[in-house]
């Protein structure tokens, strides 16, 4: 079975652009989390959603935003890109709300 | 608020010797523990976990064991490899009355293992 896939995994962007990451979850997973991973700040949770609902929401500014669609892929969406969002974006995804957790590689992203 | 606290890295050791990663947690309910493993490049592996007081979790010669009196649930392995260098991270995820364990994990800063032949 496939892990736990996100596009892309390596991403340049410039200060006050926006970006969208994409994860796909293992198959047959409904839920899906995204995490930020920072020297600085560790691994800090963005927001976890699960039949298309948002559940839970780490303490982020409103310019990190998410979303799930029907076949539980989910996007998150990073608007007004600064200097500080440069870091290892996790997506996790696991069976349903409140299972074990599986992590893709992840997106660097790296704003300049 | 929940918190996870590892020991203080890196840690450097020899192949074969023992170790030992120090892990503990404040949490407001019955949170479930959890050890990952991330190898350079690559995402976060569930290493091994337990979901109650007293469950010792193991995977791969890892052992962990769930002590709610002191709030830890400390890392060790018997003799480690040079294939065991890698970032470890200890978490923990809240637990919903009925059982159900929020999907929200807050991890413990990492501790870097580095073994030597």
């Amino acid at each position: 079975k496939a892990g736990v896939t996100q596009t892309p995994r390596y991403l340049i962007k410039t200060r006050g652009q926006q970006v969208t990451l994409s994860c796909s979850p293992i198959s047959g997973h409904r839920s899906v989390s995204w995490y930020q991973q920072t020297p600085g700040q560790g691994l800090q949770f963005l927001f976890e959603y699960f039949s298309e609902t948002q559940r839970n929401k780490g303490n982020f500014p409103g310019r990190f935003s998410g979303r799930q669609f029907s076949n539980s892929r989910s996007e998150m969406n990073v608007s007004t890109l600064e200097l500080g969002d440069s870091a290892l974006y996790l997506c996790a995804s696991s069976l349903a709300f409140g299972y074990e957790q599986y992590f893709g590689p992840g997106t660097r992203l790296t704003v300049t | 608020g929940n918190s996870v606290t590892q020991m203080e890295g890196p840690v450097t050791l020899s192949e074969e010797a023992f170790l030992t990663i120090n892990c503990t947690y404040t949490a407001t309910g019955y949170p479930s523990l959890f050890w990952y493993v991330q190898y350079p490049g690559e995402g976060l592996q569930l290493l091994l976990k337990a979901t109650k007081a007293d469950d010792k979790g193991s995977n791969k010669g890892f052992e962990a064991t769930y002590r709610k009196e002191t709030t830890s649930f400390h890392l060790e392995k018997g003799s480690v490899q040079v294939s065991d260098s890698a970032v470890y991270f200890c978490a923990l995820s809240e637990l919903r009355g009925g059982g159900t364990s929020y999907g929200k994990l807050t991890f413990g800063q990492g501790t870097i293992l580095t073994v030597h032949p």
